[in-house]
């Protein structure tokens, strides 16, 4: 199994840009999860999807940041305008099942600039 | 709200020493409780995890875990560690309750094993 898959592994790009992160879930997998990670606020779920569906996006910053799944295996990220607080990590993660029981697996990150 | 408090930002130990990492958590339900390790620039990674049943957890790598519930904690114990071991520990808790998959991270703890 290939794992959660992130691309790309690392972005630069200056103010104002559009910036679209990208995931593909493990296969079979039906929930999927973004978490941004920085030094100053740790880990935080910004959206999270169920069956494609988005089940809770209370996380997402501002009306600057979208993500949509169009299918089971794929979803993005977007930022537009990008800002430079928008630096971070992005990660992806993905689970089976939508209990709370089950592990979420990550993926290996996107290391975002915005300069 | 659930919420999780790791009162050590970075732990220093010698190779072959026992290390404990602490993690307390708060919720006003039972609750699910995590390990994960993130190894640089890597994704996180799944140690362990406590759902139901005995208190002590065993997980990869040697770690076990204490969940105790009058006290509200889940530290992390190794009693010997390796210099690979030097990696971030991330305590995450999540509601039983329900369907809701949001887990909630602890700001971590970075451990670091000299010679």
């Amino acid at each position: 199994d290939a794992g959660v898959i992130q691309s790309p592994r690392h972005e630069v790009t200056e103010m104002g840009q559009e910036v679209t992160l990208r995931c593909k879930p493990i296969s079979g997998h039906n929930s999927l999860f973004w978490y941004r990670q920085t030094m100053m606020r740790g880990l935080e779920l910004l959206i999270y999807f169920n069956n494609n569906v988005p089940i809770d996006d209370s996380g997402m910053p501002e009306d600057r940041f979208s993500a949509k799944m169009p299918n089971a295996s794929f979803s993005t990220l977007k930022i537009q305008p990008s800002e430079p607080r928008d630096s971070a990590v992005y990660f992806c993660a993905s689970s089976f099942g939508r209990g709370p029981s089950y592990e979420q697996y990550f993926g290996p990150g996107t290391r975002l600039t915005v300069t | 709200a659930q919420s999780v408090t790791q009162l050590d930002s970075q732990v220093p130990v010698f190779e072959e020493a026992p290390v404990e990492l602490r993690c307390n958590y708060s919720s006003s339900v039972s609750v699910y409780l995590f390990w994960y390790v993130q190894y640089p620039n890597q994704g996180l990674q799944l140690l362990l995890k406590y759902l139901s049943g005995s208190t002590l957890v065993k997980g990869i790598n040697g770690f076990e875990a204490e969940f105790n519930k009058s006290q509200t904690s889940f530290h992390l114990r190794k009693p010997s560690v390796h210099i690979s071991d030097t990696a971030e520990y991330f305590c995450a808790v999540r509601e039983s309750t329900g369907t809701a998959s949001k887990l909630t991270f602890g700001t971590g703890t970075r451990l670091q094993v000299t010679l």
